[in-house]
C-alpha cells in the first residue's frame, strides 16, 4: 500500500523568500506525485504532477518541485513566496498499477508579509 | 470540459439521523470517483472508490456506505450518523495518469 508524509505541519516564511514544502513517499513500483493547495472550506486544487521523465515539474502559480527517486522524495518549492501563497499544500501518491491516492496530512503554510 | 458537482455545501444533521451526499461528474466517462474525509482542515482520508458502476471499494470500515448507480454518479450514505462523522467530505474524479479533480466539498455537522 502506498503512503505519504508530510514531516512539517506548518511551514513560516517571509514574503520574498523561497519556500520549501517536504513530502516523502512510499509506493511499490513507479509512482505519481501530486501537489494540490487548499484554502479555507473549500476543494483542493491541482499545482503539478510528476509522472515520468524530468525528475523537476513545473505547476501553476510559479511552484515547482522535484522529483528524488533515491530519497522517494517529492519537495515543493517556490523560488519568491507571495503572502497569497498561505495555504492548506498536500502531497498525493498513486502507484502506476493501483487506483486508490493517497494524501499526506497537510502543511500549512504561513507567508508573512 | 469537465466538471463536477457536489451537494450540499453545507449540512447540519442530528445524530441517528440518515445521510446522503451526491457527487456528479460532467464531460468525461468511466472515471475513477472518489470519497475523502477531511477532519479538522487537516489530512484526506481516503473513504471510498469506485472503478465502474456497482464497483466500490472501502478503505474504512465505519457507518459510511458508498454506491454508484450511474458512470458518473457517487454517493456516500448513512443510516444512522454518529458525533465523529463530521467532517469535511470530498468528491473526486480521476481518469488514466491524470490528476485527481475535486468538487467543493461538504461541511457536515452532526449535533
Amino acid at each position: 500500500a502506498q503512503s505519504v508524509a508530510q514531516p512539517e505541519d506548518q511551514v513560516n516564511v517571509a514574503e520574498g523568500n523561497p519556500l520549501t514544502v517536504k513530502c516523502t513517499y512510499s509506493v511499490s513500483g513507479n509512482p505519481y506525485l501530486f501537489w494540490y493547495v487548499q484554502y479555507p472550506n473549500r476543494g483542493l486544487q491541482f499545482l503539478l504532477k510528476y509522472i515520468t521523465g524530468d525528475n523537476l515539474v513545473k505547476g501553476s502559480y510559479g511552484f515547482e518541485a522535484e522529483f528524488n527517486k533515491s530519497q522517494t522524495s517529492f519537495h515543493l518549492k517556490k523560488p519568491s513566496a507571495l503572502v497569497s501563497d498561505s495555504a492548506l499544500y498536500f502531497c498525493a501518491v498513486r502507484a502506476h498499477t493501483n487506483n486508490d491516492m493517497r494524501f499526506g496530512a497537510g502543511t500549512r503554510l504561513t507567508v508573512k508579509p | 470540459s469537465q466538471t463536477i458537482h457536489q451537494w450540499p455545501a453545507t449540512l447540519v444533521q442530528p445524530v441517528g439521523s440518515p445521510l446522503s451526499l451526491e457527487c456528479t461528474v460532467e464531460g468525461t466517462s468511466n472515471p475513477n470517483l472518489y470519497w475523502y474525509r477531511q477532519a479538522a482542515g487537516r489530512g484526506l482520508q481516503l473513504l471510498f472508490y469506485s472503478v465502474g458502476i456497482g464497483q466500490i471499494s472501502s478503505e474504512v470500515p465505519q457507518n459510511l456506505s458508498a454506491s454508484r448507480p450511474q458512470d458518473r454518479q457517487f454517493i456516500l450514505s448513512s443510516k444512522k450518523l454518529l458525533l465523529s462523522d463530521s467532517g469535511f467530505y470530498l468528491c473526486a474524479w480521476r481518469s488514466g495518469f491524470l490528476e485527481a479533480f475535486f468538487g467543493q466539498g461538504t461541511r457536515l455537522t452532526v449535533v
